[in-house]
């Protein structure tokens, strides 16, 4: 099986950068994706890892170590429609077509 | 853009009763997903989908669950006999074949079972 983990929440104040870690435990690792949830809404896809390394899309930007099984999110120049909860998902290669399995959302609170 | 959709938006049903969510997948995606959220905590893998047979399924995923496309554009999530614990938010959503890791959800069917 898959387990992740992430802290329950965070809380930045704006134009701050905030770091959310995800480690996890799983055999047929293919990458880490992360994904954004507001409230009420549906989940939208951030960022993407399959390789070791940073990946940098705006002001947010991935990271992954799969010696450590580790990855962070970074967040920077917070805003307040960064209020949001932040899933990290452990995409699994199996026989069809990479299963999601995703953490427990880290929810991330931004003050002025 | 294009997007998932879902309907309906909300459902409301009895204990026992039979519910179909519906979803259309983005046109020309060939991966096919149903995960369901209960109110507060994560989102979990239901069962996968991919040239017409279910490729994946998780324990959740047990025999009152089926899953359909029973058309070109239509992707069914079936619930045969509803318990008070199904209440959750379904989420569907699909991937295409060149973006090979972006699964693109739709907005979601709230199921409350009362």
């Amino acid at each position: 099986g898959q387990s992740l983990e992430q802290p329950s929440e965070v809380t930045a104040v704006e134009g701050a950068i905030v770091q959310i870690n995800c480690t996890y435990q799983t055999s047929g690792f293919y990458g880490l994706s992360w994904y954004q949830q507001h409230d009420g809404g549906a989940p939208t896809f951030l960022s993407y890892n399959a390789l070791d390394g940073l990946e940098e899309t705006g002001r947010f930007s991935s990271f992954l170590s799969r010696s450590d099984s580790y990855g962070y999110l970074l967040l920077q120049e917070l805003q307040m429609k960064d209020s949001a909860s932040y899933f990290c998902a452990v995409r699994v290669l199996n026989n069809a077509g990479n299963m999601l399995t995703f953490g427990g959302g880290t929810r991330l609170m931004v003050k002025p | 853009e294009p997007e998932v959709t879902q309907t309906p938006s909300h459902q409301v049903t009895q204990m026992g009763q039979e519910v179909i969510l519906r979803c259309v997948p983005i046109s020309n995606h060939l991966y096919f997903y149903w995960y369901r959220q209960i109110l507060g905590q994560k989102v979990e893998f239901l069962v996968s989908f991919y040239n017409n047979e279910i490729s994946e399924k998780s324990e959740i995923f047990d025999d009152q669950f089926s899953v359909e496309r029973p058309d070109g554009s239509n992707f069914t999530l079936k619930i045969r006999s509803t318990k008070l614990e199904d209440s959750a938010m379904y989420f569907c959503a699909s991937r295409g074949l060149a973006d090979a890791y972006e699964q693109y959800f739709g907005p979601g069917t709230r199921l409350t079972v009362t």
